[in-house]
C-alpha cells in the first residue's frame, strides 16, 4: 500500500509487560513523528525522526519509552514495564519535506490501539 | 509551555452556519507553519489547511479558510456553510524549526458537532 502502515492495530497487553509497536512509512519520507492520543483527548508529541540527524526524544513520558528507526526507514516504538496509563492510540505520521517552504503535510497511520490490563 | 492553545473543547453548530474554531500559538521563531486537521470519529487523521508564517495572503481550501493574524499569534478555522459531515475533531498544530528540520505539535482539539 501507498500510506503509513502501522502494526499491530489492536494489542491487549498485561501490566508489567513488554510492547512493540511498528510503523512503516511511506517510501522516501524523511521525516516519522510518534504521537500518543488517549481516549477523547488530543495528540501527544512523543519522539520525531529527521533523516539522520538524531531524534527529538523530548515527548517520551518516561525512560520506559524507546524508539528507534532503522535505515531511515521503519521505526519501532518500544513501551517497557506497561502501565495501565500507557493505554492509549499511538499514531505514526510521516512527512516527505523539511523546509519550511513545503507545506510539510503529516500523513498518518491508522494507528495501534493498545490496552494494558 | 503551551504551545498550541484552543480553547473551544466542543462547539454545536446549526448545518449550513459558518463556524470559527479558535487557535492561538507561542512561538519566537519567525519561520513557522501551522496547521488544521480533522479526526471523524473513524479515527483518522484528514489534514484541511496549511499556512506558512510568511505568507502574505490567509489561505483557502474550498469551504475552508485559516485567519491568520500573526501579531495577534492567532490562526482559527473558519468552515463555511457547515455539513452534517463536518461533525468532528479539529486540531490545530504549529511545525517549528528543530535542529534544521521540522516539529510539528498539536493543540488538545476542537469537538465540534454540526445539527441538523
Amino acid at each position: 500500500g501507498a500510506g503509513v502502515s502501522q502494526s499491530p492495530s489492536n494489542k491487549v497487553t498485561e501490566k508489567g509487560k513488554d510492547v512493540e509497536l511498528r510503523c512503516d512509512p511511506i517510501s522516501g519520507h524523511t521525516a516519522l513523528y510518534w504521537y500518543r492520543q488517549s481516549l477523547g483527548q488530543g495528540l501527544e508529541f512523543l519522539i520525531y525522526f529527521q533523516g539522520n540527524s538524531a531524534p527529538d526524544k523530548s515527548g517520551l513520558p518516561s525512560d520506559r519509552f524507546s524508539a528507534e528507526r532503522t535505515g531511515g526507514s521503519v521505526s519501532t516504538l518500544t513501551i517497557q514495564r506497561t502501565q495501565q496509563e500507557d493505554s492509549a492510540v499511538y499514531l505514526c505520521a510521516s512527512s516527505p519535506y523539511r523546509v519550511l517552504s513545503d507545506t510539510g503535510e503529516l500523513f498518518f497511520g491508522e494507528g495501534s490501539r493498545l490496552t494494558v490490563l | 509551555a503551551q504551545k498550541i492553545t484552543q480553547t473551544q473543547p466542543g462547539m454545536f453548530v446549526q448545518e449550513k452556519e459558518a463556524v470559527t474554531l479558535d487557535c492561538t500559538y507561542d512561538t519566537s521563531d519567525p519561520s513557522y507553519g501551522l496547521f488544521w486537521y480533522k479526526q471523524p470519529s473513524s479515527g483518522e487523521m484528514i489534514f484541511l489547511i496549511y499556512q506558512g508564517s510568511y505568507d502574505q495572503q490567509n489561505a483557502t481550501e474550498g469551504r475552508y479558510s485559516l485567519n491568520f493574524q500573526k501579531a495577534r499569534k492567532s490562526a482559527n478555522l473558519v468552515i463555511s456553510a457547515s455539513q452534517l459531515g463536518d461533525s468532528a475533531m479539529y486540531f490545530c498544530a504549529m511545525r517549528e524549526p528543530f535542529q534544521g528540520a521540522q516539529k510539528l505539535v498539536f493543540g488538545q482539539g476542537t469537538r465540534l458537532t454540526i445539527n441538523p
